[in-house]
């Protein structure tokens, strides 16, 4: 299984970051679910949410408000959608499989850089 | 969120070293209890889950123990692939929280 980010490196201060994982070599509706996770000097690793392939959620709360995570199986895809960004959400982003019977999340895709700047 | 206290922030060792990483949270987590290592410019890669069940694939020398609110991983035998940057990672009530990181660098 291979996962990859894409989207842009940069978003503006109070727009909207789109970012879409793509998922090779394994079917997105085979029993797991699928998380994005970021990671900044500033606050270090943080899971933000998961999604399994039935569309079901859960979020990190402090991001609930602002955070949509959906899952497109006919593309075997997953994206995550952060509204009202500002600097402090700048960091690497990272989608990954989330072993949910394990707790622990594995594997990542490569991360992709995203900075929000006007 | 359940806080997750790593300890120490920083390791300085040298090859055939054993090392202790430290991990304690705030709520008892039972075992639900993951540790990763990170290399510069890469993504993190699971080395044990469950506290101590090793992933496939994982070196031996890499140990995990403990429960409740107090973990440990351990690394037996530093070789020089193991310096990089450590992170414990609890998982309870479907939040998910991570350590600071423990950096092993060279003694």
């Amino acid at each position: 299984v291979q996962l990859q980010e894409s989207g842009p490196g940069r978003v503006k201060p109070s727009e909207t970051l789109t970012l879409i994982c793509t998922v090779s070599d394994y079917s997105i509706t085979t029993g797991y679910y699928w998380g994005w996770l970021r990671q900044s000097p500033e606050k270090g690793l943080e899971w933000i949410g998961s999604v399994y392939h039935t569309g079901m959620t859960s979020y990190k709360k402090s991001l609930k408000s602002r955070v949509t995570i959906s899952v497109d199986t006919s593309t075997n895809r997953f994206s995550l959608k952060l509204t009202s960004v500002s600097a402090a959400d700048t960091g690497v982003y990272y989608c990954a499989r989330d072993r949910f019977g394990s707790g622990s999340f594995d594997p990542w895709g490569q991360g992709i850089l995203v900075t929000v700047s006007s | 969120d359940i806080q997750v206290t790593q300890s120490p922030s920083t390791l300085s060792a040298s090859v055939g070293d054993t090392v202790t990483i430290t991990c304690r949270t705030s709520e008892n987590i039972n075992n639900w209890l993951a540790w990763y290592q990170q290399k510069p410019g890469k993504a993190p890669k699971v080395l044990i889950y469950q506290a101590s069940t090793l992933e496939f694939g994982v070196p031996s020398r890499f140990s995990g123990s403990g429960s409740g609110t107090e973990f440990t991983l351990t690394i037996s035998s530093l070789q020089p692939d193991d310096f990089a940057t450590y992170y414990c990672q609890q998982y309870n009530h479907y939040s998910r929280t991570f350590g600071q990181g423990t950096k092993v660098e060279v003694k």
